[in-house]
């Protein structure tokens, strides 16, 4: 069975400081690892991919596969990161197209 | 380019009544999904279909059927629904070889 666990509902910061959201996961193949954002009242969108390593709007993640982990970072947060946060996971390779999101994780920017 | 469009919007319904949540896209994707989305729970798959005319369960199915009607369209009907429905409803789809889905705007659907 696959599983993600981001363990914290709430997360808040002040506008500058470093952000870390954490998510870990459990399956027992090769997975595939995405950071999902929704802002307020918005559609889901994907935020970034494991396998692309690229940074977007200043978010970065790496897989660590021997923590079981794949957390989400940002140097300097702006206030216009404020949304929900979802870690999702699927397989990779053959038809195993579903996602299995986590609870979520509301990040919240202070000015 | 519309991506996945979701009608309605919005929904109240009344405990026992029927209703058909519609969902297409225009990327010629195969894959098609209905979550739902909770406080607190995140997003849980109810059904989805890998390809035109196969649908399978998902996490949370119970009370609820599902019609891929074509390539393009993918419904979701609640036959009797419950309070317990009440819930964000979103569709996703993706294309084969592309893992990430897209979303549409979703559905509020309250029922009292």
């Amino acid at each position: 069975a696959q599983r993600v666990t981001q363990p914290e509902k709430l997360l808040s910061v002040f506008k500058g400081a470093p952000v870390e959201l954490k998510c870990n996961y459990s399956y027992s193949g090769s997975p595939e690892l995405f950071w999902y954002v929704q802002y307020s009242r918005q559609r889901l969108q994907l935020l970034l991919r494991h396998i692309s390593r690229e940074s977007i709007k200043g978010f970065t993640a790496d897989l660590n596969k021997g923590e079981t982990s794949f957390h989400l970072k940002k140097p300097f947060a702006q206030e216009e990161d404020s949304a929900m946060y979802y870690c999702a996971l699927t397989g990779s390779g053959g038809s195993n197209y579903k996602l299995t999101f986590g609870k979520g994780t509301l990040l919240t920017v202070n000015p | 380019n519309a991506g996945v469009t979701q009608t309605p919007k919005f929904q109240v319904l009344k405990t026992g009544q029927s209703m058909t949540l519609q969902c297409a896209q225009d990327m010629n994707h195969n894959s098609m999904y209905w979550y739902r989305q909770d406080p607190g729970m995140g997003l849980r798959l109810i059904y989805y279909s890998a390809s035109e005319g196969t649908t399978d369960k998902g996490e949370v199915p119970n009370g609820y059927n599902v019609s891929r009607l074509n390539k393009r369209e993918f419904s979701l009907r609640l036959e009797s629904a419950a309070p317990s429905q009440t819930s964000v409803y979103f569709c996703a789809s993706s294309d084969s070889g592309e893992r990430p889905q897209h979303f549409g705007d979703g559905t509020r659907l309250s029922i009292l």
